[in-house]
């Protein structure tokens, strides 16, 4: 697995856009980036993946830089459902397993 | 994504006992299932690997004989915690695996919470 960092916490306000940042400097050129998200007390839910381009669906978008040593995960207008931790994971090429690391605790705020 | 249920979604139990856990997907056919724990206030650690009609394999420093985990069908696995002790509290998540145009996703089942008095 390639080692992610993430910031331990960020507070959004309410509407606005949330963006994580994600870095994965030793990811590998053919190594997918995975975000999940828990809230608190539930299983982890899936959100979106990506290996180079940019990815968008109905709960996010993902922007992956050229070099691909870090994404951004874009919320484009958060709700109070939002609050969770997300979880950015680079598994290892081939593999399924995913390694969590501490993430990052999204807070939206009113 | 997959649906995938967990039952009982929370259990109480004396020390010494044996609980079962069970994970189904219920709209699809799982090859592969993971069983993680997360303690309080940490991050999901993967306990083990289950591939329908094998033998799981186990994470280093999970004890195979305490967690016992049968993947029976393509629908179902269930992980039993023998002998239960209060170190053994924790939030127990299956998870299935899918595979969708050579991409990998897992789905998460809502967890069961095990408390061992």
């Amino acid at each position: 697995d390639a080692k992610t960092t993430q910031p331990p916490s960020m507070d959004c306000a309410e509407g606005r856009a949330a963006n994580l940042p994600c870095n994965h400097s030793t990811i590998s050129g053919n190594e997918y980036v995975y975000w999940y998200r828990q809230i608190h007390s539930q299983g982890p839910q899936y959100i979106i993946h990506g290996l180079k381009n940019n990815e968008t669906n109905e709960m996010a978008s993902l922007i992956i830089t050229e070099d691909r040593k870090s994404s951004t995960l874009i919320l484009p207008h958060a709700t109070l459902r939002d609050t969770a931790v997300y979880y950015c994971i680079a598994p290892g090429a081939g593999s399924y397993q995913l390694t969590f690391g501490k993430g990052t605790k999204l807070s939206v705020i009113p | 994504g997959a649906v995938v249920s967990q039952h009982p979604s929370w259990v109480i139990c004396k020390s010494g006992t044996s609980v079962k856990i069970e994970c189904r997907s219920l709209d699809f056919q799982a090859t592969t299932m993971f069983w993680y724990r997360q303690f309080p206030k940490q991050s999901l650690m993967l306990m083990a690997t289950s591939n329908e009609g094998s033998k799981a394999t186990y994470e280093q420093g999970v004890e195979k004989d305490k967690f016992l985990i049968n993947h029976a069908s393509l629908t179902l696995s269930t992980l039993t915690v023998t002998s239960a002790h209060p170190e053994d509290s924790s939030f127990y998540i299956c998870s299935v695996r899918g595979v969708a145009g050579g991409y990998n996703e897992q789905f998460f089942g809502p967890g069961t919470r095990l408390t061992v008095l």
